[in-house]
């Protein structure tokens, strides 16, 4: 099975940089993905890794160790419209690629 | 515009009464999924397609049933819903499974009551 564990909120400041951590106990996935959710919104794909390091796309980047069970989302140069919620996920392997599983999720609030 | 579309997007209905809600995509997509979000718990699985005529169980199916005769097409159907049922429902697809990111519908919110 799959268990994914996220803080359930952050706060940060515009402009700033956080960075929300993700754990996971799984027995094989075949990547780590990132979505972002706006509050009565659907989520949109961030980021992915699938395999170990660091994956950097404009202001957002993801880490990923697999030895460790660990990834992290990075946001650089926070803007007001960062505030939403940000989804870990993994996706299975071989027999099990169809399955896909979310943790729930951390609540970032950008203040200015 | 590539998009993932479900109907209909905000649904009220009483237990026991049988809903449909379509889930439709046309980026050729192989791969669908339909989920429900409920508040503290996320996104939970429900059920997955990876290609036409292929279905498979999800983390929680109980009260569910879906049919993928058309690539395009994904409904989920609700053969008696219950109170316990009542949630956001989001479809979505991908390329195929595993390693390609998932393209979400808009979302369907459900009261049974």
């Amino acid at each position: 099975g799959q268990n994914i564990d996220q803080p359930t909120e952050m706060t940060a400041t515009e402009g700033a940089i956080v960075q929300i951590n993700c754990t996971y106990q799984t027995s094989g996935f075949n990547g780590l993905f990132w979505y972002q959710q706006h509050a009565g919104e659907a989520p949109t794909f961030l980021s992915y890794n699938v395999l170990d390091g660091l994956e950097e796309k404009g202001r957002f980047s993801s880490f990923l160790s697999r030895s460790k069970g660990y990834s992290y989302l990075l946001l650089k140069e926070l803007q007001m419209k960062d505030s939403a919620s940000y989804l870990c996920a993994v996706r299975g392997l071989n027999t099990n690629a169809g399955k896909s599983t979310f943790g729930d999720g951390t609540t970032l609030t950008v203040k200015p | 515009e590539a998009q993932v579309t479900q109907n209909p997007r905000y649904l009220i209905t009483v237990t026991g009464k049988k809903l449909t809600v379509t889930c439709s995509q046309n980026m050729n997509h192989e791969y669908m999924s339909w989920y429900r979000q409920d508040p503290g718990l996320g996104l939970r699985q429900i059920y997955y397609s990876m290609n036409v005529e292929v279905t498979d169980k999800g983390d929680v199916p109980e009260g569910y049933k879906v049919s993928r005769k058309e690539k395009r097409n994904f409904p989920l159907i609700l053969e008696s819903p219950s109170p316990n049922q009542t949630s956001l429902y989001f479809c979505a697809s991908s390329l195929q499974g595993g390693t390609y990111e998932q393209y979400f519908g808009p979302g369907t919110r459900l009261t049974v009551t």
